[in-house]
């Protein structure tokens, strides 16, 4: 089936304790990125990627970092972890950076920072 | 720059009336327009999407947008309202030769009233 995995689906931690979401997808696409969903505010992309060792900042890149050594897999990774950073996280895919792509979604990783 | 207003943040129906969800956008070029659905604590799905073809698009599960150039407008429409439409929805830009290429609208939370 084809599809976008994150794990974990729920994680609470506390300020500082560096953490990791893993996102792989099985589509063999190109593209991969990663948004951040608040209240009110919509999606918001955190940082994408264009192919193997390509990644670029998105609209919020502040406090993630990211990395694609894999086509597949494109963590998230937060070094220090703030209250502010407690969100609902999307990784997505699509199979180019073409406009018309769909965009295709993980189930969603809820994040609590203490 | 590009930007998407969902005008509305809840829409309230009864069960077999028709749904009416609005949205606005604003592009410097021609850009491909989506509407994604999110049901409870479930990842986003596209409904359909705006390529430049045809004005009028229909996607799943009996929802159609037309996209209007002359207002900017990408309004999601439904004839008869059902329960299990109850979810958020938001439209989305996608214009790559934007800063920001994928701009997601801040959602509108359908209800059904049975």
């Amino acid at each position: 089936e084809a599809q976008v995995t994150q794990n974990p689906r729920y994680l609470i931690t506390v300020t500082g304790k560096k953490l990791t979401v893993t996102c792989s997808q099985n589509m063999n696409h190109e593209y991969m990125s990663w948004y951040r969903q608040d209240p009110g505010l919509g999606l918001r992309q955190i940082y994408y990627s264009m192919n193997v060792e390509v990644t670029d900042k998105g609209d919020v890149p502040e406090g993630y970092k990211v990395s694609r050594k894999e086509k597949r897999n494109f963590p998230l990774i937060l070094e220090s972890p703030s209250p502010n950073q407690t969100s609902l996280y999307f990784c997505a895919s699509s199979l180019a950076l073409v406009e018309t792509d769909t965009q295709y979604f993980g189930p969603g990783t809820r994040l609590t920072v203490l | 720059a590009q930007s998407v207003t969902q005008l509305d943040s809840h829409v309230s129906v009864s069960e077999g009336t028709p749904v009416l969800l609005r949205c606005n956008y604003s592009s410097s070029y021609s850009p491909s327009l989506f509407w994604y659905v999110q049901h409870p604590n479930k990842g986003l799905q596209l409904l359909l999407k705006y390529t430049s073809a045809a004005t009028l698009v229909k996607g799943i599960n009996g929802f159609e947008a037309e996209f209007k150039k002359s207002e900017t407008s990408f309004h999601l429409t439904k004839p008869s309202a059902h329960m299990s439409d109850a979810a958020e929805y938001f439209c989305v830009v996608s214009d790559y030769s934007s800063a920001s290429k994928i701009i997601f609208g801040s959602g509108t939370r359908l209800s059904i009233r049975p």
